[in-house]
């Protein structure tokens, strides 16, 4: 089992609709929670940081935690051709020395 | 103008040679990371270090070396026991091991 599984994609959506990303991790120790953006041929960009059980906004980005269910998401309203890129979810396991494990990522295509 | 560099964007290799590639960051970060991206795959750690003069091995360490004599530097030598190189190379910085900052990347390719 990988430690940290994302939506492999790709994720079309219309502009101005939600995008919706899922991400599952496989330690229930981890307590450190990331979204990253990656542009093509760019490098990643941390956009929200989650610690604790419940939902966390920032401007159209709200990442949401449940760590009984071990899923954390990132929701992006009033998506804008601009947020076409791969996200990157990444976890801080107890079993991986707290060291960062990141998901495969899932691209994200919005249609103007 | 406070960031983290790399360099060069893009680098080749001949078979059987060795290649550096830098990371200079002036952030005062003590933490320093070292991954490799592979197409539709996620980033994997090479090296790590969270203090000058010491530095860890992560998952996929088997054909690379690096050094840590200074603070803001961390470079990552691809050696010729390296068989599959090619990748985008992705060196990070932070306060702590989890909130981690990422230079633009450089591309190594081989001839």
């Amino acid at each position: 089992q990988k430690e940290v599984e994302q939506n492999s994609g790709p994720l079309s959506v219309p502009e101005g609709a939600i995008a919706s990303l899922n991400c599952t991790y496989s330690d229930r120790g981890s307590q450190s929670f990331f979204w990253y953006r990656q542009y093509s041929g760019k490098s990643p960009e941390l956009i929200m940081s989650i610690y604790s059980n419940g939902d966390k906004e920032d401007g159209r980005f709200t990442a949401q935690l449940n760590k009984a269910s071990q899923y954390v998401s990132l929701l992006i309203r009033d998506s804008q051709p601009s947020d076409s890129a791969t996200y990157l979810c990444a976890v801080n396991p107890p079993s991986n020395d707290y060291k960062l494990s990141f998901g495969a990522g899932t691209t994200v295509t919005v249609r103007a | 103008d406070g960031g983290i560099t790399q360099s060069p964007k893009y680098l080749f290799r001949k078979e059987g040679q060795n290649v550096t590639l830098s990371c200079e960051q002036n952030l005062n970060h003590d933490a320093m990371y070292w991954y490799r991206q592979d197409p539709g795959q996620g980033l994997r750690l090479i090296y790590y270090s969270h203090i000058v003069n010491d530095f860890q091995k992560g998952d996929i360490a088997e054909g690379y070396s690096v050094s840590r004599e200074k603070k803001e530097s961390f470079p990552l030598t691809v050696t010729s026991a390296q068989k599959n190189p090619t990748a985008f190379y992705l060196c990070a910085c932070g306060e702590t091991q989890e909130t981690q900052y990422f230079g633009p990347g450089t591309r190594l390719l081989v001839l």
